[in-house]
């Protein structure tokens, strides 16, 4: 079946860039996700790129995409102790509608 | 405005007791589904929903029963609760079933 890895955490000084760093086995994944959820809320979508793009960037972050070995990445620059939070892959095959996810990446932005 | 909203945010209730979580979405979506949140913060799928038409049911015990009046609402209704029922149950929905999901703020499930 599908597979989402993360590791399961990363700390930051702010000010510093980010990055969270996801590999996945799916190879008909068409849509890759990141999504945030901070402490006792839900989740919320951050950005998503399709798997016929290399690179998607939207204000302070920017997604690569290496859909040879299927390894994804986030990039938070300027990262603000408010980016503190678990950073969720997650990845949809065509055709289907429901979303394979990691099991989050926490951020911990110390000032 | 709030886009998927759920009620309760928090239940808390007995072993062997039935209840039922609420969710709406006011954003137009064709598609709703359920989530379920466990202690690891693991996310997994149990049903999706597109035009009030079950599409995706995954091995779920049927004790877990989703109702969709409508294509705004997507409920979700638990009999003979269990202590591993205990997680965060999120709804999400989308525009299609292929588009990007929109998350609820969850609903903390705690059974003693």
């Amino acid at each position: 079946g599908e597979d989402v890895e993360q590791s399961l955490f990363l700390s930051v000084r702010e000010g510093d860039s980010s990055v969270i760093n996801c590999t996945y086995t799916d190879s008909s994944s068409t849509y890759l996700y990141w999504y945030k959820q901070e402490p006792g809320a839900g989740l919320q979508l951050l950005t998503y790129i399709f798997s016929n793009m290399d690179m998607k960037q939207d204000q302070r972050l920017t997604v690569l995409l290496n859909k040879k070995d299927k390894h994804l990445s986030l990039r938070i620059a300027d990262t603000q102790t408010g980016d503190s939070a678990i950073y969720f892959c997650a990845e949809t095959p065509s055709g289907y509608s429901t979303l394979t996810f990691g099991k989050g990446t926490m951020l911990l932005v110390s000032p | 405005d709030t886009a998927v909203s759920q009620t309760p945010k928090y239940l808390v209730t007995q072993m062997g007791n039935d209840k039922s979580i609420k969710c709406e979405q006011n954003l137009g979506h064709d598609t709703m589904y359920w989530y379920k949140q466990d202690s690891k913060k693991f996310l997994k799928i149990m049903f999706s929903y597109n035009n009030k038409e079950l599409i995706i049911n995954e091995t779920v015990p049927n004790r877990f029963s989703p109702k969709s009046p409508d294509k705004a609402h997507l409920n979700l209704h638990i009999n003979s609760l269990e202590l591993g029922d205990s997680a965060v149950y999120f709804c999400a929905s989308s525009q299609s079933a292929d588009g990007e999901q929109y998350f609820g703020p969850g609903t903390r499930l705690t059974v003693t």
